[in-house]
């Protein structure tokens, strides 16, 4: 049964630290997804990459935050320096379309990162 | 900007039919999105609409207007299962690419 997986499940780390979250997207698929949920905002696309490539990354804050994906197995959602108001569940989610699919996507159980 | 509206929350009864409302204002439409999550779990896609009309899929239907900005999800046969929140979201252009916007959710409570 393929899974997205994603490392780590929860995160607790103190503000001004590097936070490193991985994803490994469901094989074979060409789009890889990072989204942001919290209470006040609900859910967000911050990024999304078609073949590796980066298409859109307009909804995230790019000071501090940086998505890569070194090879097709594994994407990584970068934090540095985190914030408190970085706590959040970040999701990851990949697809088999080019664009924003219009069939499934699948889900990863999500990082619950903390930031004291 | 985008606005995308739906209502907070909603009750109903195990075996009924409930709609859930969406109404949104977008530039450059590219189609829309119902999905489920039920709590401390991730969403899970339910249905894509680009074009007006009704798409059926099982006890589970989506409805779009695109003139009117407007949406349902309808759930009929109410299972206890179903209580969750069902997020509307709208997929529109960017000179970047497209960009996909939620509403806020709306929490379906199902009771026997």
């Amino acid at each position: 049964d393929a899974r997205v997986t994603q490392t780590p499940r929860h995160k607790v780390t103190e503000m001004g630290q590097e936070v490193t979250m991985r994803c490994q997207p469901i094989l074979g698929h060409n789009t890889v997804f990072w989204y942001r949920q919290t209470m006040m905002q609900g859910l967000e696309l911050l990024a999304y990459f078609r073949n590796r490539a980066p298409l859109d990354d307009s909804g995230m804050p790019k000071d501090r935050f940086s998505a890569e994906m070194p090879d097709a197995t594994l994407a990584t959602l970068k934090i540095q320096p985190s914030e408190p108001r970085d706590s959040a569940v970040y999701f990851c989610a990949s697809g088999l379309r080019t664009v924003v699919p219009t069939d499934t996507q699948y889900f990863g159980p999500g990082t619950r990162l903390t930031v004291l | 900007g985008q606005n995308i509206d739906q209502p907070t929350e909603m009750t109903a009864t195990e075996g009924a039919i409930v709609q859930i409302n969406c109404t949104y204002q977008t530039s450059g439409f590219n189609g829309l999105f119902w999905y489920q999550q039920h709590a401390g779990e991730a969403p899970t896609f339910l249905s894509y609409n680009v074009l007006d009309g009704l798409e059926e899929k099982g006890r589970f239907s989506s409805f779009l207007s695109r003139s009117k900005g407007y949406s349902y999800l309808l759930l009929k046969e109410l299972q206890m299962k179903d209580s969750a929140s069902y997020l509307c979201a709208v997929l529109h252009f960017k000179a970047a690419g497209n960009k996909l916007t939620f509403g806020g959710g709306t929490r379906v409570l199902v009771k026997p």
